[in-house]
């Protein structure tokens, strides 16, 4: 079984400062990992995402996420925040012997203070 | 491409009635998932389709809730009869296929049983 677990529930940063959101996983084979954004009263919009190759993922709105194997993690972060990346995020795991089905994690409120 | 489109963006009913949630997901894409969003619960998948076929429909939270996809263009979730508990945000997304792929999510139906 494939779970996702984003450990805080809410991220509060100054503009301008670096954000980190947490994510860890957990699958059976290799995981494929994504990070998805969610604006107030929008659907969720795919940011980037890790199948292979590099460790460090670039993404839109200047996110990037690394991920680590041996901590099964996949943080995303970005290097000066912006108010305007004030909104819920969730990563999401599928693995690889499941084609069709990801799991998403119960997501991060991130507020971005002037 | 338009996108993934649902309708009704918000449905008010009352207990007891039918609800039925339209979706039209991108042309081209072989899976379609159908997905439930409260504050209490998070994002919750119900059932998830590849192409035309249900495949796992173990989120569907009882019987009173039926996912219908007739032709690649077309799905809809209906609940009858509607509980005041049902009042959620649902939403509908697509990804093409292969394993790497992310899913677009629609707008949402902002969904109220009275």
């Amino acid at each position: 079984a494939q779970s996702v677990a984003q450990p805080e529930d809410q991220v509060n940063v100054a503009e301008g400062n670096p954000l980190t959101v947490k994510c860890t996983y957990s699958v059976s084979g290799n995981p494929y990992l994504f990070w998805y954004v969610q604006y107030p009263n929008r659907g969720l919009q795919f940011l980037l995402k890790y199948i292979t190759g590099d460790n460090l993922v670039k993404g839109s709105y200047g996110f990037e996420a690394e991920f680590n194997k041996s901590q099964t993690s996949f943080h995303l972060k970005k290097p000066s925040a912006l108010v305007s990346d004030s909104a819920l995020y969730f990563c999401a795991v599928r693995d690889n012997t499941n084609a069709g089905k990801s799991t998403f994690g119960d997501g991060t409120t991130l507020t971005v203070k002037p | 491409d338009a996108g993934v489109i649902q309708s009704p963006r918000h449905e008010v009913t009352e207990m007891g009635q039918e609800v039925t949630l339209r979706c039209k997901p991108i042309s081209g894409h072989d899976y379609l998932f159908w997905y439930r969003q409260t504050m209490m619960r998070g994002l919750e998948l119900l059932i998830y389709f590849n192409n035309n076929v249900p495949i796992d429909d173990s989120g569907m939270p009882e019987d009173r809730f039926s996912a219908k996809m007739p032709n690649a263009s077309f799905s809809t979730l209906k609940i009858q009869p509607s509980e005041p508990r049902d009042s959620a945000v649902y939403f509908c997304a697509s990804s093409s296929i292969g394993k790497t792929n992310e899913q677009f999510f629609g707008p949402g139906t902002r969904l109220t049983v009275l």
